[in-house]
């Protein structure tokens, strides 16, 4: 599995956007980027994934560089709620003999009012 | 919607007991990813199932067992339990395809006195 790097930890203001950055220079070709949090001692929440293209839903965005080395999940408008440990992993997709998750260091996001 | 179910969510047992986790995934998904996160630290893979056959597997000790039934429910089995057995242990789910997410259940915390 490619390995990920992430800043231990950001700040971010109610209301503003939230940038989290996340670093795969090994990534393969057929490995997907998955964001997901955790709220403290809940179950990981997925929120985006993609594999080359910029995604987006109704939870976040996801910026992927052309050359697929690193991305940047943002929260358009950053809430107390979205105070999490998140976490930028690289991973085979999933339903077949592989798609296990392999959690690293993580960014924990703190918004602060 | 339906999410995927734990049980119990708490479970207290002795030093060389036995503990049987339970989870339910979400109806029409078919593997189930079990993972252990200790106290402090970040949630490591145990083993999964896809279509009722192991698919992969992590650090899970030899003491640990687990399976998937017809009804694609899954249990995970720990034998000869130890101090540091002691975490929350989630259980995911997730749907066959390419890139599919992993929907995390609540988490059973196991103590092990």
């Amino acid at each position: 599995d490619a390995k990920t790097t992430q800043p231990p930890s950001m700040d971010c203001a109610e209301g503003r956007a939230a940038n989290l950055p996340c670093n795969h220079s090994t990534i393969s070709g057929n490995e997907y980027v998955y964001w997901y949090r955790q709220i403290h001692s809940q179950g990981p929440q997925y929120i985006i994934h993609g594999l080359k293209n910029n995604e987006t839903n109704e939870m976040a965005s996801l910026i992927i560089t052309e050359d697929r080395k690193s991305s940047t999940l943002i929260l358009p408008h950053a809430t107390l709620r979205d105070t999490a440990v998140y976490y930028c992993i690289v991973a085979l997709p999933g339903g077949t003999s592989y798609g296990k998750l392999t959690f690293g260091q993580g960014t924990i996001l703190t918004v602060h009012p | 919607a339906a999410g995927v179910i734990q049980s119990p969510r708490h479970l207290i047992k002795e030093k060389r007991e036995t503990a049987t986790l339970k989870c339910y995934p979400i109806p029409r998904h078919d593997t189930v990813y079990w993972y252990q996160q200790g106290p402090g630290q970040d949630p490591q893979f145990l083993i999964s199932f896809y279509e009722k056959m192991q698919s992969d597997k992590g650090s899970i000790p030899d003491r640990f067992s687990a399976q998937q039934f017809s009804d694609y429910h899954s249990e995970l089995n720990m034998s000869s339990l130890e101090l540091g057995d002691s975490a929350l242990y989630f259980c995911a789910s997730s749907l066959k395809g390419p890139g599919d997410e992993q929907y995390f259940g609540p988490g059973t915390r196991l103590t092990v006195t």
